[in-house]
């Protein structure tokens, strides 16, 4: 079946607008997942879903930084008056279950960056 | 705070040669240890490790877990170019992974 799917793939934006990042999830897959990667840096979670339950939004850098989700589909992270030190590729991934022993499924990515 | 160390930072060897790759972890509630293969955005999936001392095989990659010494390893034997690629592992506590910060590496021909 298709993978993890996001939109767009690239986006620059003028520092203190907002953007908006989507993520499709695979079909089936009830726990959803965003990261960011800084360039030349690891991979930063930022918030994690689980079917109906509350988000875990412990990675979440600032009160710019929401997501939602609908359901076990579709997520959007949404990020306000964004600054340059956001520019990052964005990262949502789904697994079939948020317990371990079920692997994370990444989709393509984001490319942001804020000028 | 969880935390997960790769060594080396980045590697350079030639075709042929055997590479093996560090990662340690400090995780409170550890679950398991994942490694993952980042070429351009989307880290691919490579391996999950719950349990100490069996290794886990695919192909020229194999790693292995040590629970008592909180690290595993990955294996690449007769490196090609195409394994060129920042390779990461994670560690999965609950419901989040934290990755490490990934090593570099570079198959020259």
């Amino acid at each position: 079946g298709a993978g993890v799917s996001q939109s767009p793939s690239n986006k620059v934006t003028e520092k203190g607008k907002d953007v908006e990042l989507r993520c499709d999830p695979i079909s089936g897959h009830t726990a959803l997942y965003w990261y960011r990667q800084r360039l030349g840096q690891g991979l930063e979670f930022l918030i994690y879903f689980q079917g109906n339950s509350a988000p875990d939004k412990s990675g979440l850098p600032s009160d710019r930084f929401s997501a939602e989700r609908t359901g076990e589909s579709v997520s959007t992270l949404t990020i306000q008056r964004t600054q340059q030190e956001d520019s990052a590729v964005y990262l949502c991934a789904s697994s079939f279950r948020g317990i371990s022993g079920y692997e994370q499924y990444f989709g393509p990515g984001t490319r942001l960056t804020v000028t | 705070e969880d935390k997960v160390v790769q060594s080396p930072l980045s590697l350079v060897v030639h075709e042929g040669d055997t590479v093996t790759l560090n990662c340690s972890y400090e995780v409170t509630n550890f679950r398991s240890l994942l490694w993952y293969k980042q070429e351009k955005k989307a880290p691919t999936f490579l391996f999950m490790l719950t349990s100490s001392g069996i290794e886990k095989k695919s192909g020229r990659l194999s790693s292995i877990l040590d629970k008592k010494e909180l690290f595993s390893i990955l294996n690449i034997t007769a490196t090609q170019t195409g394994d060129s690629a920042v390779y990461l592992c994670a560690s999965n506590a609950g419901n989040m992974l934290t990755f490490g910060g990934g090593t570099r590496l570079m198959v020259k021909p």
